[in-house]
């Protein structure tokens, strides 16, 4: 499968601070990447879809001012958590599709660990 | 609303025994059905999928069986080993531009 990179692994954070994610596509072009948080002990929950080179696509909830996603080349795409507070505290993984397997195929990265003080 | 849901939410199993995860969907138009592997503080991993034109499909010691009239696929381990403890996600796809729609995990503890 494809390979993913995410930087950093782990970042903290004061309050009011913003923070980049970068997600990498190491060995494929991705069309289309996903940007997902999850809560301790729970499921992934699909923030938004970007494809690249145009606006990404957020799920109900995500507030798209606050978590900024730019998908810029086949093989990147960053997502900022703009103005963050302790509720923002998670972890952020992305994933890409479109990585020379079946369309519907996503590949994970490491994921982001966030802890805003 | 969940459209896939998983069951158990943990599961402990001896060291080789047969570690069993069930997911039901309900979404008529999923055409795509992977498993994926997490272990802690890693993102997760595709182990396995499956398309509803097949019953059943074997990897090594994990196979996925499906019933497309059920609404029903699940993931089974075989010889179950202390590393496969780790929690597993089912998911599907199909109805909207390659999303995956998640179960909500199963922790497994396979006992040495």
């Amino acid at each position: 499968g494809a390979v993913v990179s995410q930087h950093p692994s782990r970042v903290i954070c004061k309050s009011g601070t913003s923070v980049k994610i970068e997600c990498r596509s190491l060995d494929f072009q991705a069309t289309t990447m996903f940007w997902y948080r999850q809560f301790p002990k729970q499921s992934l929950m699909l923030m938004a879809t970007s494809n690249e080179g145009s606006k990404a696509t957020y799920e109900q909830g995500v507030e798209k001012d606050k978590f900024l996603i730019n998908h810029a080349s086949l093989t990147l795409s960053t997502l900022t958590v703009t103005s963050a507070h302790p509720e923002d505290s998670s972890f952020y993984i992305c994933s890409i599709s479109g990585a020379g397997g079946p369309a519907d195929t996503q590949y994970f990265g490491p994921g982001t660990r966030l802890t805003v003080l | 609303q969940q459209q896939v849901k998983q069951s158990p939410q943990s599961l402990i199993v001896q060291k080789g025994g047969i570690s069993i995860i069930n997911c039901a969907y309900e979404n008529t138009a999923f055409d795509y059905f992977p498993w994926y592997q997490q272990f802690p503080g890693k993102g997760p991993a595709l182990l396995i999928a499956i398309r509803p034109d097949v019953s059943e499909k074997k990897e090594g010691r994990f196979t996925i069986s499906f019933n497309k009239s059920a609404k029903q696929f699940s993931l089974h381990i075989m010889d179950s080993q202390p590393g496969d403890s780790a929690t597993y996600f089912c998911a599907a796809s199909g109805d909207a531009g390659n999303m995956l729609t998640f179960g909500g995990g199963t922790r497994l503890m396979v006992k040495p």
